[in-house]
């Protein structure tokens, strides 16, 4: 059975950093597309960042610069470092991955509240 | 970026009913178009994926069709499980966009 399971959030400031995990069991990280997702409350889907199996990076414009996406094979851990954090970034944060590119397998979403 | 507008954006229905959502690109692509299904609280959940393949588990009242532009789920003999907000989403090009959502109430 496949398992995401995010961690990592929390209440932090407007200008702080803060680094979400997602850990993989019954599925490869490094083998597959990996996402992070974003839904803000009450509101839509916002995808945020992919990895590839390869190894590629891309991200949405509204985080480009501020958030990195990576992997740690040896854990089968995904991450999301994000820095310069907005008031707007207040989210939950849910990991996703497939084989091919759509959102196949979900963990249970983290909530990243940025608040003064 | 391709702008993904789903229609209605929100629909009541009854028990037994067939309802069908609509999705429609800012510009054209084959087939890749995914639709999933959110429940308050929880994660979404794949329901269609390259416009009408069903993902496995699904039952098979879902279904997808589609392409170039404009792309529908259809739900067929409604029941009151699929309570929810439907998203359309494209996985054609960088960004990732999905729709606005649907979200469907049970009469």
């Amino acid at each position: 059975e496949v398992q995401l399971v995010e961690s990592g959030g929390g209440l932090i400031q407007p200008g702080g950093s803060l680094t979400l995990s997602c850990a993989a069991s019954g599925f490869t990280v490094s083998g597959n597309y990996m996402s992070w997702v974003r839904q803000a409350p009450g509101k839509g889907l916002e995808w945020v960042s992919v990895i590839y199996s390869g190894g590629a990076t891309y991200y949405a414009d509204s985080v480009k610069g501020r958030f990195t996406i990576s992997r740690d094979n040896s854990k089968n851990t995904l991450y999301l470092q994000m820095n310069s954090l907005r008031v707007d970034d207040t989210a939950v944060y849910y990991c996703a991955g497939s084989a091919k590119r759509y959102f196949a397998f979900w963990g249970q979403g983290t909530l990243v509240t940025v608040s003064s | 970026d391709i702008q993904m507008t789903q229609s209605p954006s929100s629909l009541s229905a009854s028990v037994g009913d067939t309802v069908t959502i609509t999705c429609r690109a800012s510009q054209t692509f084959s087939n890749y178009l995914n639709w999933y299904q959110q429940k308050p609280g929880k994660a979404p959940k794949l329901l269609i994926y390259a416009a009408s393949t069903l993902q496995s588990g699904v039952p098979s009242r879902f279904s997808g069709s589609g392409s170039g532009t404009d792309f529908t789920l259809t739900i067929s003999g409604l029941r009151p499980e699929d309570f929810g907000t439907y998203y359309c989403q494209q996985s054609y090009s960088i960004p990732y966009t999905f729709g606005q959502g649907t979200k469907l109430e049970i009469k």
